[in-house]
């Protein structure tokens, strides 16, 4: 079956400290992986996309890992910004597919 | 910065009641998405529609739902007979291309709560 798992669940983390969030997935046959950020009560927005040859992939504070063959990714963020609480999604495209298959995501809390 | 919009944000409805969402997408794009987010779960696809026709759709997506491109702009999701377990966030995306590599736009969303 094809699914994207996100750990940790949930995070929290003091303000300027850095972080890792991971995803694992099993969708076949693999187009890409996207990782989206959502705030509360809105839609998703894009942060990194990559495809089966790229291995990182950064966007300013935030930095994309993937490791095609072990079919895991990770997300990056250096120095959070109290902005950066929000929930991180995985999300992976099945070629030959429109749909997008998402992870559950994790929830990203900043403290100052 | 062009973005989807979506209206209304929050639609509250009697079961069995009709319902229409709609969405302007970004004006160049021609692929449209709807997905929907029941609370605390995954974002999940709903249907893609492209020249005017459904390209893929889920198994949630049933006789119930319908999408629709009424004119050059819109582009609405319509539940026929909504039931409790409609409840959900739904989403609309649009990207330029279809989705393989190129980016999926998404709207603030709908908030649609059947009692």
């Amino acid at each position: 079956k094809n699914q994207v798992e996100q750990s940790p669940q949930s995070l929290i983390i003091l303000e300027g400290k850095n972080c890792t969030l991971q995803c694992n997935y099993t969708v076949s046959p693999f187009s890409n992986l996207r990782w989206y950020k959502q705030d509360t009560g809105r839609g998703p927005v894009s942060l990194t996309i990559m495809t089966f040859s790229e291995n990182t992939k950064s966007n300013g504070r935030y930095t994309a890992t993937l490791d095609a063959d072990t079919k895991q990714s990770s997300l990056h963020i250096t120095a959070s910004q109290l902005s950066d609480s929000a929930s991180y999604i995985c999300v992976v495209s099945q070629r030959g597919t429109d749909k997008l298959i998402f992870g559950t995501g994790t929830r990203l809390q900043v403290f100052p | 910065e062009p973005e989807v919009t979506q209206t209304p944000s929050h639609q509250v409805t009697q079961m069995g009641q009709e319902v229409i969402l709609r969405c302007v997408p970004i004006s160049n794009h021609l692929y449209f998405y709807w997905y929907r987010q029941i609370l605390g779960q995954k974002v999940e696809f709903l249907v893609s529609f492209y020249n005017n026709e459904i390209s893929e759709k889920s198994e949630i997506f049933d006789d119930q739902f319908s999408v629709e491109r009424p004119d050059g702009s819109n582009f609405t999701l319509k539940i026929r007979s909504t039931k409790l377990e409609d409840s959900a966030m739904y989403f609309c995306a649009s990207s330029e291309w279809a989705s393989g590599y190129n980016e999926q736009f998404f709207g603030p969303g709908t908030r649609l709560t059947v009692l």
